[in-house]
């Protein structure tokens, strides 16, 4: 267990809205990460941290935004929800430890755009 | 050519079948490998990192061929517990912390 939580666990929202997705961890990891995983695409990263303020965008960041203002907390949020955001959304934290860096995941939100 | 690849399966095996599956990646510079399950609507979890020497953890054993650029995992014995998707992850090389995932192998064991 690597003490990651996700809230909310379940949302349904309507399109145009703004939905806040947030990642807490409690073993001080310093690399965060969301992902969203749909079928057929497998999980595809959307934002990560390295640090405090330290973000960078992944692969499907169009539409997502993040901030990280505590170690402990990384958000998610959509400034105007669409239904093509309707997903499952996992946060991870990934260890380091030489050149290995096992990630560990949260439970998952799933966000229903309607 | 997609970074890693598996395949989606389904592998569909009785109880105490052995069963393997690869995945495959086209960065010939990867440094890191791993292996994840995911159960049915759940996180994907940690099983195990995968060695340059191979390592095994019970029924399961992971290797890695670097010539070829694809890792593999092994399950001897299977349970029907067994049964979810696995995923496979690699990280490119200086130590990166973005891993590139596979789309994931889909087992089914039957009694």
């Amino acid at each position: 267990d690597a003490g990651i939580t996700q809230s909310p666990r379940h949302k349904v929202t309507e399109t145009g809205t703004p939905v806040t997705l947030r990642c807490h961890q409690t073993e001080n990891h310093r690399y965060m990460y969301w992902y969203r995983q749909d079928p057929g695409h497998g999980l595809r990263l959307i934002h990560y941290s390295y640090g405090v303020k330290d973000t960078d965008k992944g692969e499907v960041s169009d539409g997502y935004s993040v901030s990280r203002s505590k170690t402990e907390d990384f958000l998610l949020t959509l400034e105007s929800a669409t239904s093509s955001q309707t997903s499952v959304y996992f946060c991870a934290i990934s260890t380091t430890g030489g050149n290995s860096y096992e990630q560990y995941f949260g439970p998952g939100t799933r966000l229903t755009v309607t | 050519r997609k970074e890693v690849e598996q395949d989606p399966g389904p592998f569909n095996v009785p109880e105490g079948a052995t069963v393997a599956f690869n995945c495959t990646y086209s960065n010939s510079a990867s440094q890191s490998f791993f292996w994840y399950r995911q159960d049915c609507r759940k996180e994907p979890k940690l099983l195990m990192s995968v060695y340059s020497s191979g390592n095994e953890d019970g029924r399961f054993t992971a290797q890695l061929n670097r010539a070829s650029q694809y890792i593999s995992l092994l399950i001897r014995d299977s349970k029907l517990s067994d049964s979810a998707t696995y995923l496979c992850a690699v990280n490119s090389a200086g130590g990166s912390y973005i891993p590139t995932f596979g789309r994931g192998t889909s087992l089914i064991v039957h009694p």
